[in-house]
């Protein structure tokens, strides 16, 4: 069964502080993982997306890693501001239409 | 551009009734396709259309659950006799059809509660 598992499930931080979220998948075949921003009551929103050779990608002060050996993703948040609290979703697709999605690590960030 | 909007942004409706919600995809997006969410979870794949063709649909997508997107663009999610716990945030995200990765854009979503 594909599965996409986050850690930490939540998580608070002190604003200006950095911050690294995690994601470990069983997804096959693997096409490609997505990290998304959810703020409560809205849509999910890409922040980066990486296919099997990527092993980073950075949107800004966010910078994702890749070890498709390992099966993990790390999502990195650097000087962290009151604007990312939010819910972050890691993705894994499988093709053109399946996506697994994992529960969010829901972020606090504190002033 | 506006993105994929969703209408109504709230629906609260009594048990037993149906309800109808709408996306309208980014334009030229020949992708689309139905989430649902709850509460603390990640969103759970419903259906997939590519143009107005029903690709795809979840076991989650019992009979009392239908979609269509008659000409290609805007589709429409329908559920029927609906039950508490239909109650969720439904997501339309669309994709467009030149590129491998299919990146999903997403609507905000509608938030159906059932009393």
């Amino acid at each position: 069964k594909n599965q996409v598992e986050q850690s930490p499930q939540s998580l608070i931080i002190l604003e200006g502080k950095n911050c690294t979220l995690q994601c470990n998948y069983t997804v096959s075949p693997f096409s490609n993982l997505r990290w998304y921003k959810q703020d409560t009551g809205r849509g999910p929103v890409s922040l980066t997306i990486m296919t099997f050779s990527e092993n980073t990608k950075s949107n800004g002060r966010y910078t994702a890693t890749l070890d498709a050996d390992t099966k993990q993703s790390s999502l990195h948040i650097t000087a962290s501001q009151l604007s990312d609290s939010a819910s972050y979703i890691c993705v894994v697709s499988a093709g053109y239409s399946t996506l697994t999605f994992g529960k969010g690590t829901m972020l606090l960030v504190s002033p | 551009d506006t993105g994929v909007s969703q209408d109504p942004r709230h629906k609260i409706t009594k048990r037993g009734q149906n309800v109808t919600f709408r996306c309208d995809p980014i334009s030229e997006h020949n992708r689309l396709y139905w989430y649902r969410q709850t509460l603390g979870q990640g969103p759970e794949f419903l259906t997939y259309f590519q143009n107005e063709a029903q690709l795809e649909k979840s076991r989650l997508l019992s009979d009392r659950f239908s979609a269509e997107r008659p000409k290609g663009s805007f589709s429409t999610l329908e559920i029927q006799r609906t039950e508490q716990g239909d109650s969720a945030m439904y997501l339309c995200a669309s994709s467009p059809p030149t590129g491998g990765l299919y990146e999903q854009y997403f609507g905000p979503g509608t938030r159906l509660t059932v009393t």
